[in-house]
């Protein structure tokens, strides 16, 4: 298994140009989410998703978009980038359920965004 | 807004020695869990500890939990020079968006 895949890597954009993070897992993971990494701010949770068809605000949802069609994918809009979004984002999936062992999360490799 | 604190913000040690970092949450949470951050990579999970559980063991970890005191601990024993990294700890009060990251302790160990 690949597990989670992001892509780009890396990505640099200007000022009001938006983009598609991609994110896919082939663990067939019901949880997906998407986090942005701030030095000294931890991780910081932006959307997450439940299942197909269903997703959600997390902490920092403004200036982002989401829309899950399948349980593998789960892609993050940026509509106009703004420097304000540069950062390093992850995305993560885990299994549904209650069971506390369903916690635990599989993150991507990341992707470093700077938005100029 | 941040749940966890960890503490120290930065460690370095040398190979051999044992880690010892804190994690402090305010809220009350069902679990806690531990990740490792090696450098420009994403989290890897390494434990997790159920608010029931005072002590949990994995290999070179040990972690605890303080529910009263509302921290834990992330002992890793032994060190060796691939230990270096980041770890942070994450804890979970119900519902998914009710995850929260510390913001990370930083682990050198030196060969």
């Amino acid at each position: 298994n690949a597990g989670v895949t992001q892509t780009p890597k890396f990505q640099v954009l200007k000022t009001g140009q938006s983009m598609t993070l991609q994110c896919a897992q082939d663990m067939n993971h019901e949880y997906m989410s998407w986090y942005r990494q701030d030095p000294g701010m931890g991780l910081r949770l932006i959307h997450y998703s439940v299942g197909a068809g269903i997703t959600d605000q997390g902490e920092v949802p403004n200036g982002y978009n989401v829309s899950r069609s399948t349980t593998e994918d789960f892609p993050l809009r940026l509509l106009s980038a703004a420097p304000s979004q540069t950062s390093v984002y992850f995305c993560a999936s885990r299994r549904s359920g209650t069971e506390s062992s369903y916690n635990e999360q599989f993150f991507g490799p990341g992707t470093r965004l700077t938005v100029l | 807004s941040q749940q966890g604190e960890e503490d120290p913000q930065a460690l370095s040690i040398q190979e051999g020695e044992n880690a010892t970092m804190n994690c402090s949450y305010k809220t009350s949470i069902n679990n806690l869990q531990w990740y490792r951050q090696n450098s420009g990579r994403g989290l890897v999970h390494l434990i997790l500890i159920r608010s029931n559980e005072r002590e949990k063991h994995s290999g070179r970890l040990r972690v605890t939990l303080d529910t009263s005191k509302k921290s834990s601990s992330l002992l890793i024993t032994a060190s060796r020079a691939a230990d270096t990294a980041s770890y942070f700890c994450a804890t979970w009060a119900g519902g998914y968006q009710k995850v929260t990251f510390g913001t990370g302790t930083k682990l050198q160990v030196i060969p």
